[in-house]
């Protein structure tokens, strides 16, 4: 069965510095797909940023970019000027790509990011 | 563009009582559709998913059900609810545009007194 594994319960970074967060998986599947979603305070998940494992260029959205080693099943997420609207629990996902039918996400534990002045 | 919508946002329930969580979506068609739990400060549990009108798969048996009267409808449910069902439930969905990626509701926060 896949694992998700996020060592870090807790992150701290001053504003506007970079913080990464570390996420590993267990897998014997050689395509998949890798998430991190954000769970703000008010506990809606939303998505920050995918990576195809077929695709060895790294995924970016904005301030945010993975670094996503396939070998070593690593994925982490480097948020880059981080703005106090980044503090919130951060979960790595990933799962299976969808054959028809409904392919299941498997989280990680989370990652509390707390950003301060 | 796609919108989940869950009702109700917040809800306070006695042991024993009923429960009917809604979720809808709009902007697709024929979307897979899912719930999941969040108990504080913990990770999150898939309980049901749907990938059609009356297809219900369920993850964890518990006291909750799930239904699909609709396409874009998806309710869990409880005949009688436990202290343990406390938590926050999350709906998901994934559509035809992009098959590989759930996206998520608002949520409700379900308190069990």
């Amino acid at each position: 069965a896949q694992t998700v594994t996020q060592s870090q319960p807790e992150m701290s970074v001053q504003e506007a510095e970079t913080v990464t967060l570390s996420c590993t998986y267990d897998t014997s599947e050689s395509d998949y797909y890798l998430f991190w979603y954000k769970q703000p305070p008010s506990r809606q998940m939303i998505l920050v940023i995918r990576q195809e494992a077929y695709k060895q260029q790294n995924a970016t959205e904005n301030r945010f970019s993975v670094n996503f080693q396939k070998a070593a099943k690593s994925f982490s997420l480097k948020i880059s000027d981080s703005q106090l609207g980044d503090a919130a629990m951060y979960f790595c996902a990933y799962r299976t790509p969808t054959t028809g039918t409904a392919s299941k996400l498997t989280f990680g534990t989370g990652t509390r990011l707390q950003v301060t002045l | 563009s796609q919108t989940i919508h869950q009702w109700p946002a917040t809800l306070v329930q006695p042991v024993g009582s009923p429960l009917s969580l809604e979720c809808t979506v709009e902007g697709t068609s024929n979307p897979n559709l899912y719930w999941y739990r969040q108990a504080a400060g913990r990770g999150l549990q898939l309980l049901f998913y749907s990938v059609g009108i009356g297809q219900i798969s369920s993850e964890v048996p518990q006291n909750l059900s799930a239904s699909r009267p609709q396409d874009r409808q998806f309710i869990l449910s409880s005949k009688k609810l436990l202290l343990s069902d406390s938590g926050f439930y999350l709906c998901a969905m994934e559509s035809g545009n992009d098959p590989n990626t759930q996206y998520f509701g608002p949520g409700t926060r379900l308190t069990v007194l």
